[in-house]
């Protein structure tokens, strides 16, 4: 498969804590994304890493990627309510071709 | 910030009904998309469109799904003979070509019963 996967599945944090999700994928990239979905939304696309930049920050959010490892993580730092939601990596194929998602974090942030 | 537009936000169906699903790219974006998700798991793709035709679709997109666009605007997903399974959210995503994040809309939720 060359989907990638999320870890963990879900996660339940205190408001104001830091989150942390990791994605694995299999095969080369030139850009790793990350959405966010809040239930029963559409997708909000959140930050766009390319394969030659090992750090990216937006705001409250922190991507890191590893291209030899093959993985990625989003760190959201002191997380807010509004911050529960599904989030998903997603990587095109070579250029603007499709997307393909990994299984997505579920997080939930309790007040 | 500019959006994609996409219309009806929920729609229900007899099996068998066709469907026609609407979207509303951004305007100066090259390359529109068609995915699906149905209830609790993952977004799969469908349909890439680029330059007015079809550039890649997966092995869901059989005979009977369609894309046209029809009016140079419009991007339209069309389902012919709809099945139970087809219930799920449909979302459409345009991208402007280059490395930059896709925005999507915010879907249709279409239910066959």
């Amino acid at each position: 498969s060359q989907q990638g996967e999320e870890d963990p599945q879900a996660l339940s944090i205190q408001e104001g804590e830091n989150a942390t999700m990791n994605c694995s994928y299999k095969t080369s990239i030139n850009n790793l994304q990350w959405y966010r979905q809040n239930s029963g939304r559409g997708l909000v696309h959140l930050i766009l890493i390319r394969s030659n930049e090992r750090e990216k920050h937006s705001g409250r959010l922190r991507v890191t990627l590893d291209t030899s490892k093959k993985s990625s993580s989003l760190l959201i730092t002191a997380s807010r309510a509004a911050d529960t939601a599904s989030y998903f990596c997603a990587r095109p194929n070579f250029g603007n071709e499709k997307l393909t998602f990994g299984t997505g974090t579920r997080l939930t942030i309790i007040p | 910030e500019p959006e994609v537009t996409q219309t009806p936000s929920h729609q229900v169906t007899q099996m068998g009904q066709e469907v026609i699903l609407r979207c509303v790219p951004i305007s100066n974006h090259l390359y529109f998309y068609w995915y699906r998700q149905i209830l609790g798991q993952k977004v799969e793709f469908l349909v890439s469109f680029y330059n007015n035709e079809i550039s890649e679709k997966s092995e869901i997109f059989d005979d009977q799904f369609s894309v046209e666009r029809p009016d140079g605007s419009n991007f339209t997903l069309k389902i012919r003979s709809t099945k139970l399974e087809d219930s799920a959210m449909y979302f459409c995503a345009s991208v402007e070509g280059g490395i930059y994040g896709y925005t999507f809309g915010s879907g249709t939720r279409l239910t066959v019963v």
